[in-house]
């Protein structure tokens, strides 16, 4: 079965500065997809970020980027610019890219603190 | 883009009845939902993968005969807490897979008295 750890609990941030949140996953797999979504006080999960493991060009959502290290098993998020909106808990997720109709594992999640 | 909706958004019950929460793709035909839960700051589990016409799939430590899960349409499965007792009391969120996508619906808080 697959593993996803985030190692960090919680994570702090000043407004305007960039962050990063940790995320590593072990598969035996070759082909799957990463993600991060963001839960905010309001619990709807919103998706951030995307990957495709078979892509090597890492992923870019506006202010939200990725470092993804195939190799290392490992999918951090960069938050640049912070803004007291992405105060939120950040969950990364591994699917298999076997078949869309597999749930997504979830990791523990990091809580994103962001200070004025 | 693709809306996911569940009703209630809030349920407060006793202690020993059963609670139904409905989950429903609004836009958008989905043949496989699944149905998380969530304790305070923890992360999603997931309990049970439903298809469409056919019996759900219970991740192990689930008890297929409290969690009841129906999904009897295309746009629409069922999670019925049986017997619920307080320690069911939970945030429970279902999802739905549209065009290789997986939609959020904005979860149910169950609280049982």
């Amino acid at each position: 079965a697959q593993t996803v750890t985030q190692s960090q609990p919680e994570m702090s941030v000043q407004e305007a500065e960039t962050v990063t949140l940790s995320c590593t996953y072990d598969t035996s797999e070759s082909d799957y997809y990463l993600f991060w979504y963001k839960q905010p006080p309001s619990r709807q999960m919103i998706l951030v970020i995307r990957q495709e493991a078979y892509k090597q060009q890492n992923a870019t959502e506006n202010r939200f980027s990725v470092n993804f290290q195939k190799a290392a098993k490992s999918f951090s998020l960069k938050i640049s610019d912070s803004q007291l909106g992405d105060a939120a808990m950040y969950f990364c997720a591994y699917r298999t890219a076997l078949n869309s109709g597999y749930a997504l594992n979830f990791g523990k999640g990091t809580s994103l603190l962001v200070t004025p | 883009g693709a809306v996911v909706s569940q009703h209630p958004s809030r349920v407060i019950c006793k202690s020993g009845t059963s609670v139904k929460i409905e989950c429903r793709s609004l836009d958008f035909q989905a043949t496989t939902m699944f149905w998380y839960r969530q304790f305070p700051k923890q992360s999603l589990m997931l309990m049970a993968t439903s298809n469409e016409g056919s019996k759900a799939t219970y991740e192990q430590g689930v008890e297929k005969d409290k969690f009841l899960i129906n999904h009897a349409s295309l746009t629409l499965s069922t999670l019925t807490v049986t017997s619920a007792h307080p320690e069911d009391s939970s945030f429970y969120i279902c999802s739905a897979i549209g065009q290789g996508e997986q939609y959020f619906g904005p979860g149910t808080r169950l609280t049982v008295t």
